[in-house]
């Protein structure tokens, strides 16, 4: 199984919801990323988990929180978002953080995320 | 710091033909690695191919090949015998140490009939 994957795929939300984005692997990699997309950009890094625990925080605004319950597991929760937050959210993962030969990072589809 | 820099935003190519996408990028490191990732409209990021820096020989897989000149810090793409599903952004990347992807500024291929 090389794949990742991202519930929801779209995601609508007001600016006072709560809600909360999953990413799910199963090829055994110990670090696991979020990235924030805008249309015909590059991705940006947001947040880095190693081993479950959180390794790299971009300056990354408080309402967005990361959680990592297990190996395989990687949430991002969100709460009072604007609407300059609309963005697609991809997650990716890789065997270890630091670079390494094989250490190439798989991306999932992507969650598209509108905030109202 | 480490910069790409793709400076194609947009290339099209007739299908069949032959592109060549290139990117530049800076880095003091001695050793690293380079990516290009494709992303296709329906937006799955995809790895094309990979080239480690201390590795003279350049990198193929099928269609894709790269010129990698390390001097020069460039990283070129080439896709032979474009297809239709080549259309796609591509990322010219760099990994850093810390692990961390610094991805260009993307060029948008369309592969035309």
């Amino acid at each position: 199984d090389t794949e990742v994957t991202q519930t929801p795929k779209h995601l609508v939300m007001g600016m006072t919801n709560k809600k909360s984005l999953k990413c799910e692997q199963h090829m055994g990699h110990r670090a696991m990323y979020w990235y924030k997309q805008k249309a015909k950009k590059p991705p940006e890094l947001m947040f880095v988990y190693s081993y479950e625990k959180l390794s790299i925080n971009e300056s990354v605004p408080s309402r967005f929180s990361p959680e990592c319950p297990n190996s395989s597991l990687l949430n991002l929760h969100l709460h009072a978002l604007q609407p300059e937050d609309s963005a697609l959210y991809l997650c990716a993962s890789s065997h270890e953080k630091l670079a390494g030969v094989d250490n190439e990072q798989f991306f999932g589809p992507g969650t598209r995320l509108t905030v109202l | 710091a480490q910069t790409v820099t793709q400076s194609q935003p947009e290339m099209s190519v007739q299908e069949a033909e032959t592109v060549t996408l290139s990117c530049t990028y800076d880095t003091s490191e001695s050793n690293y690695y380079l990516f290009w990732y494709k992303q296709p409209p329906s937006r799955q990021m995809i790895l094309v191919i990979r080239q480690e820096a201390y590795k003279q020989q350049n990198a193929t897989e099928n269609r894709f090949s790269v010129n990698f000149q390390k001097a020069a810090k460039s990283f070129s793409l080439k896709i032979s015998d474009s297809q239709l599903g080549d259309t796609a952004m591509y990322f010219c990347v760099i990994l850093n140490q810390g692990g961390k992807l610094i991805f260009g500024q993307g060029t948008e291929l369309s592969v035309k009939p």
